[in-house]
């Protein structure tokens, strides 16, 4: 079975420029979920949809990040416009509880898109 | 609020020996409890879970954890350690109700040393 897939495994951007992650969650989830990984801050869950829906963002750490989930196949974390602080590893993860929180539900992680803004 | 607090963030052992990981939670709710695993360049996978039940959990690879709601504690163990087991081990905790989050701990780099 394809585990979570997430594009591009690195991203390489100058400050100011628009990016965008992409992540397919595991066929049948129906939760999805955006983390990013720092050494200062560790890791951090930013964003997560149930059924396509956003149930929480309070992560989300400014306006200059949005994220989407058209259906229930693909996602989209877009940060624009980027700042040298943006870089990080940006994970996604899949689940496919019916409760659709983080509190219970086995997460299956993708590898991650290494983000680093000069 | 809820937190995780990971004591040592490199711990080292000879093959063979006994893996503990230690990990102290704070939450005002009774929590939930995760130990996730992370290789080099990969994502976190899940090694095991506490929600309810019986306070002694079995993971995958040999790995089990014991909830001490009086010492507000999850730590991590494994009787015998393996080379394979060099990775990087997060402590999660969550809880349920409305605007539940998931925080991880700053994670423990495991060495483990032929």
């Amino acid at each position: 079975d394809a585990g979570v897939i997430q594009s591009p495994r690195h991203e390489v951007t100058e400050m100011g420029q628009e990016v965008t992650l992409r992540c397919k969650p595991i066929s049948g989830h129906n939760s999805l979920f955006w983390y990013r990984q720092t050494m200062m801050r560790g890791l951090e869950l930013l964003i997560y949809f149930n059924n396509n829906v956003p149930i929480d963002d309070s992560g989300m750490p400014e306006d200059r990040f949005s994220a989407k989930m058209p259906n229930a196949s693909f996602s989209t974390l877009k940060i624009q416009p980027s700042e040298p602080r943006d870089s990080a590893v940006y994970f996604c993860a899949s689940s496919s509880g019916t409760s659709g929180s983080p509190s219970t539900d086995t997460q299956y992680f993708g590898p991650g898109t290494r983000l680093t803004v000069l | 609020a809820q937190s995780v607090t990971q004591l040592g963030s490199h711990v080292s052992v000879s093959e063979g020996a006994l893996v503990l990981l230690r990990c102290n939670y704070s939450s005002s709710v009774p929590p939930y409890l995760f130990w996730y695993v992370q290789y080099p360049n990969q994502g976190l996978q899940l090694l095991l879970k506490y929600t309810t039940g019986a306070t002694l959990v079995k993971g995958i690879n040999g790995f089990e954890a014991e909830f001490k709601k009086s010492e507000t504690s999850f730590h991590l163990t494994k009787p015998s350690a393996h080379m394979s087991d060099a990775a990087e081990y997060f402590c999660a905790v969550s809880s349920s109700g409305t605007g539940n989050q998931f925080y991880f701990g700053t994670g423990t780099s495991l060495t483990v040393i032929p």
